[in-house]
């Protein structure tokens, strides 16, 4: 079973900082998923990456298939974004998923 | 607009009711999966199904069991609510086919007393 880590577990930004969040996993994959979870539940799917980097608006994820680690920016932050942000990857079936244990952020005004 | 639905945001029940949390998908996916998230231990897989009728177990599927009836439809049922199943449930589905993006629930919050 494929082992996530996800750095930092706690981060604490004022807005307009550049943000990165980290995300190590053991095993080979084909793609990799960045979540985002809003205080109240809900989570939505940000990207599913499998090589290089993806862009859409503030949000930048890149991956690095060869060293097993991907990573979340985020430009110029803002109060909104205050989250939790959660990577996962594909079990061997493709179908379930591991998760890492997210990381809360707070953009301070 | 794409959509997964649970039945309850806030749910409070007894110790050993039963009871049943409901998640409703429109978008014909064949996946569909439960998970806990707690505190400090992030997303675990209780339950998932690939197809009606059909069921497999998770990481964590004790003390629950699960029932898709029909395509769009799968409800998580605790059969004897206990305290440390206290947590926050989140039903997601996704195509038959891997590496798809996964669609989630809006979370039900479950507090038993």
């Amino acid at each position: 079973k494929n082992e996530v880590e996800q750095s930092p577990q706690n981060l604490t930004a004022q807005e307009g900082e550049f943000i990165t969040i980290n995300c190590s996993y053991s095993v080979g994959i084909s793609a990799l998923h960045w979540l985002q979870q809003h205080p109240g539940g809900g989570i939505v799917s940000l990207f599913m990456l499998s090589s290089g980097k993806k862009k859409h608006g503030r949000l930048i994820a890149t991956i690095n298939i060869q060293e097993k680690h991907s990573s979340l920016h985020i430009t110029a932050s803002h109060p909104r974004d205050s989250a939790v942000y959660i990577c996962a990857v594909p079990e061997t079936s493709g179908s379930r998923l591991t998760f890492g244990e997210g990381t809360q952020l707070t953009v301070n005004p | 607009d794409v959509k997964v639905t649970q039945s309850s945001r806030y749910l409070v029940k007894r110790t050993g009711e039963k009871v049943f949390l409901e998640c409703v998908q429109d978008m014909d996916h064949e996946n569909m999966f439960w998970y806990r998230q707690d505190p400090g231990l992030g997303l675990r897989l209780i339950y998932f199904s690939y197809d009606v009728k059909m069921k497999e177990k998770g990481d964590i599927p004790e003390g629950y069991s699960v029932s898709r009836e029909k395509k769009e439809r799968f409800s998580l049922i605790l059969e004897s609510a206990s305290t440390n199943q206290t947590s926050m449930y989140l039903c997601a589905s996704s195509p038959r086919q891997g590496n798809t993006e996964a669609f989630f629930g809006q979370g039900t919050r479950l507090t038993v007393v």
